[in-house]
């Protein structure tokens, strides 16, 4: 595709369900990210992947977060058991690393509502 | 640890110049990024700057000093459209970990 795309753009679910959130690359990036943005607040980092590898989960909020990649394209990213303070705006982004032509860009996110 | 620093607010008049500065510590710095980010939208790329010094595209700039940890996004001819936040981001470490500050939200203003 031309760009990063996410999927589902908007959630509502109940507090305690299980969500899954899907971000589809740019086709070849390597790396990619996602972080979490309350209304309002900066980007908070949730986790990366160099390939199919995820070399920091540290800012991944509780054991409920789980993230996968997938023959280095697809990423998806797992709540479990929702909870209201869940509640954001999910993006994620993919990295060309090219040294001065490095770009990074992001999809245009998953807002998730936990009611 | 990484530190990514920029100005919470900054308002400005149309048709000036404005600069948005962000002053970075990490280990192992590669580069830096300037994004935009309308309100409500996802994060726009603006510049990645790898090397020393000015890069110029159009009515921005973005400047990099590595040996102080500095970089600024220079704005030209401001437009009330530029009213957003912006964001600088480092990429850095052995596994290019990319770092987000909380972003520098401008008003343009008539």
């Amino acid at each position: 595709g031309a760009g990063v795309s996410q999927s589902p753009s908007n959630k509502v679910t109940e507090k305690g369900k299980d969500v899954e959130l899907r971000c589809d690359p740019i086709s070849g990036h390597t790396a990619l990210y996602w972080y979490r943005q309350s209304l309002g607040q900066g980007l908070e980092f949730l986790i990366y992947f160099q390939g199919n590898s995820a070399p920091d989960k540290s800012g991944l909020p509780s054991d409920r977060f789980s993230a996968e990649r997938t023959g280095g394209s697809v990423s998806t990213l797992t709540i479990q058991r929702t909870q209201q303070e869940d509640s954001a705006v999910y993006l994620c982004a993919s990295i060309e690393q090219g040294g001065i032509n490095t770009e990074a860009f992001f999809g245009q996110g998953t807002r998730l509502t936990v009611v | 640890g990484q530190n990514i620093d920029q100005p919470t607010e900054m308002t400005a008049t149309e048709g000036a110049i404005v600069q948005i500065n962000c002053t970075y510590q990490t280990s192992g710095f590669n580069g830096l990024f300037w994004y935009q980010q309308h309100a409500g939208e996802a994060p726009t790329f603006l510049s990645y700057n790898v090397l020393d010094g000015l890069e110029e595209k159009g009515r921005f700039s973005s400047f990099l000093s590595r040996s102080k940890g500095y970089s600024y996004l220079l704005l030209k001819e401001l437009q009330m459209k530029d009213s957003a936040s912006y964001l600088c981001a480092a990429l850095s470490g052995g596994y290019q970990k990319v770092t987000f500050g909380t972003g520098t939200k401008l008003q343009v203003i008539p």
